[in-house]
């Protein structure tokens, strides 16, 4: 089955390490996201990638970094300057055009001590 | 900006009640989508629907339904005779065009989520 795979599921970290977070996808999609998920709150967007070595930054880049040198691989790096790591995040996917919802993998939980 | 609302933190019923989740957008744009999505204690975002600024017909799907008015920019959410397993963290999303250089592309804006409680 297709699907986007978040690995891993939780992962635990001291403060002021870098941690990168693995998300994989075989639904052949071109577009792909990061989003950070806080209690209380929605979803915020990090970074975004519509094609292959090709990404932007979203709402909230700082402290973040990504990297597209496959289409299926979008892996998100949280480096020590991001301020506020703890958090839930999110890969997705989707074909192109406007009627194409966003397929979501299961997330990582991201715990820095 | 675009702004999404969901005024309700959470909802507690007992199964078999409806429950209705209220969502309240605002937008410039005269084409958007509107999205649904389910967020079991998995974690993982389920995709439940899409609408789009130019269809204002309401839509039924099993025991969910879903009542789009343009006109008070509501997109609001009802599970009907409500089970255990609806229990979830429910988001409300409208998209929102992406910056140059991308074209033809959107973001998701989400409203804060409704965390439904189903007791049995």
């Amino acid at each position: 089955d297709g699907g986007i795979t978040q690995s891993p599921k939780y992962l635990f970290r001291k403060e002021g390490q870098n941690v990168t977070l693995s998300c994989e996808q075989n639904l052949n999609h071109d577009a792909m996201y990061w989003y950070r998920q806080d209690p209380g709150q929605g979803l915020r967007l990090i970074y975004y990638s519509q094609i292959v070595n090709d990404f932007q930054k979203g709402d909230i880049a700082e402290g973040y970094s990504v990297s597209r040198e496959k289409k299926e691989s979008f892996p998100l790096t949280v480096t020590s300057a991001q301020k506020n790591p703890t958090a839930f995040y999110l890969c997705a996917s989707r074909n192109r055009g406007w009627d194409s919802p966003l397929h979501f993998g299961n997330g990582t939980r991201l715990t820095v001590t | 900006a675009q702004k999404v609302t969901q005024a309700q933190t959470e909802i507690s019923v007992v199964e078999k009640e409806d429950v209705t989740l209220d969502c309240v957008y605002e937008t410039r744009d005269t084409t958007y989508y509107l999205f649904w999505y389910k967020q079991p204690p998995s974690g993982e975002l389920v995709f439940l629907i899409r609408r789009n600024s130019f269809d204002e017909q309401n839509e039924i799907s099993g025991r969910y339904s879903w009542n789009f008015q343009k006109s008070t920019s509501s997109f609001n959410f009802t599970i009907t005779a409500s089970q255990v397993v609806d229990s979830a963290v429910y988001f409300c999303a409208l998209s929102e065009p992406l910056p140059p250089p991308v074209k033809g592309d959107y973001k998701l804006s989400f409203g804060a989520g409704t965390t439904v409680t189903v007791r049995a």
